[in-house]
């Protein structure tokens, strides 16, 4: 357990379906991620929230769309996908953007786009 | 056995063997070097971490050592057993990028009982 849980872990869905994916957080910390892991190839950081703030969207397709209500949470809303979308999406939360270092991860939420 | 990052993606050794995976970085300027592992179904976890102004560390079996001169970075494993199969991935950070974290592609350590 590593205090940060996403939900699903699993999902399928159309090109043409709205879905989300959701992450929360148990550890206090003030800055989320969501990456995506492809087979491969290394992980591609998408999204950043400090102190529910973006500070960094990575030149992510608009059909991702991210939102941070508050530190805890964090949430990933999927529309009109691609099949290369499928990928492991990986939430991930840190005391502070950057310095900190570490990355307490979640176990993913495999997405397939059919 | 040793591998070397990107260019070998799969290490496989020999239960109690020492493990050596290697990872080229790409920026000098990276100041701080971190290596996660990624057991199947799983998210990344945290091994080992190492600051720019020291040339090794020592954790619990594993090892990290940095050479600035090349850019290379290697976490050695001691007494590998079967529970150390997994992905381990290198990530370095970059200050002068709000603190970027960039990942290598990960090379997969396998253990042979």
């Amino acid at each position: 357990e590593t205090g940060v849980t996403q939900t699903p872990r699993h999902l399928v869905m159309g090109m043409t379906n709205k879905k989300s994916l959701k992450c929360e957080q148990h550890l206090g910390h003030n800055a989320m991620y969501w990456y995506k892991q492809s087979a491969k190839k290394p992980l591609e950081l998408m999204f950043v929230y400090n102190f529910k703030e973006q500070t960094e969207n990575n030149s992510v397709p608009s059909r991702f769309s991210p939102e941070c209500p508050n530190s805890s949470h964090l949430f990933l809303h999927l529309h009109t996908l691609q099949p290369e979308d499928s990928a492991l999406y990986l939430c991930a939360s840190s005391s502070n953007v950057g310095r900190s270092g570490e990355l307490f991860f979640g176990e993913g939420s495999r997405l397939t786009v059919l | 056995g040793e591998s070397v990052g990107l260019h070998l993606p799969t290490l496989s050794v020999q239960e109690g063997d020492n493990s050596i995976i290697n990872c080229a970085y790409s920026n000098s300027a990276s100041d701080y070097f971190i290596w996660y592992k990624q057991e199947s179904g799983k998210g990344p976890q945290f091994i080992i971490d190492i600051r720019s102004n020291m040339d090794k560390r020592q954790g619990q079996r594993v090892t990290v050592l940095l050479n600035k001169t090349v850019k290379h970075l290697s976490l050695q494993i001691a007494a590998t057993q079967p529970g150390d199969s997994a992905v381990y991935f290198c990530a370095e950070i970059r200050p002068y990028n709000n603190n970027d974290m960039r990942f290598g592609a990960g090379t997969r350590l396998t253990v042979k009982p």
